[in-house]
């Protein structure tokens, strides 16, 4: 047990659908990410929240928006994907938005887009 | 811009074999270094890590140090085990690149009995 849980563990969406990765910290931690995985690569940060304020943002697609309610819970909405998006999603939380913190990953969404 | 680069996978070795994995980064600055797993359909976990020049990091007998003058930060452990497969990733960190953790593509290591 990580301490950060994901649902869906696997999605296959087509490229019209709408749908949202969802992320649940339990470890107290001020800040969150959201990584892709894909093969061959290098895992690309996407967004970073601290404190649910959005302090990194890596020229990601807008049709991927992610949101914070509060800084336990952490979502990616997802809509009009291309078939080069599927790929495995990591969310992981930790103490504080900076590198040197420890980060705490869950175990990702496996996404594919058809 | 900062980055890291790993030897290429897949690793594979018969248990008790030694293991390297070569890691080597270049950074503007003075970046701290780390070593993440991942298990077979688990999230990454950190494996250990060391935040100044020569220090060694060091945890469920992996090791490794932290060699500013061949800017390097190889992973090794003496006798792997069959529990050790998974796919390892050297990572840093630098007050220049802000909040993020900079990964390598990762190496797998497979393991056989």
């Amino acid at each position: 047990e990580t301490g950060v849980t994901q649902t869906p563990r696997h999605l296959v969406m087509g490229m019209t659908n709408k749908k949202s990765l969802k992320c649940e910290q339990h470890l107290g931690h001020n800040a969150m990410y959201w990584y892709k995985q894909s093969a061959k690569k290098p895992l690309e940060l996407m967004f970073v929240y601290s404190l649910e304020e959005r302090v990194e943002n890596n020229s990601v697609p807008s049709r991927f928006s992610p949101e914070c309610p509060n800084s336990s819970h952490l979502f990616l909405h997802l809509h009009t994907l291309q078939p080069e998006d599927s790929a495995l999603y990591l969310c992981a939380s930790s103490q504080e938005a900076r590198g040197l913190d420890e980060q705490y990953f869950g175990p990702g969404t496996r996404l594919t887009v058809t | 811009g900062d980055s890291v680069t790993q030897m290429e996978g897949p690793v594979t070795l018969s248990e008790e074999a030694f293991l390297t994995i070569n890691c080597t980064y270049t950074a503007t600055g003075y970046p701290s270094l780390f070593w993440y797993v991942q298990y077979p359909g688990e999230g990454l976990q950190l494996l250990l890590k060391a935040t100044k020049a020569d220090d060694k990091g060091s945890n469920k007998g992996f090791e490794a140090t932290y060699r500013k003058e061949t800017t390097s930060f190889h992973l090794e452990k003496g006798s792997v085990q069959v529990s050790d497969s998974a796919v390892y990733f050297c990572a840093l960190s630098d007050r220049s690149s802000g909040y993020a953790l900079n990964f390598g593509k990762g190496t797998s290591l497979l393991v056989t009995p």
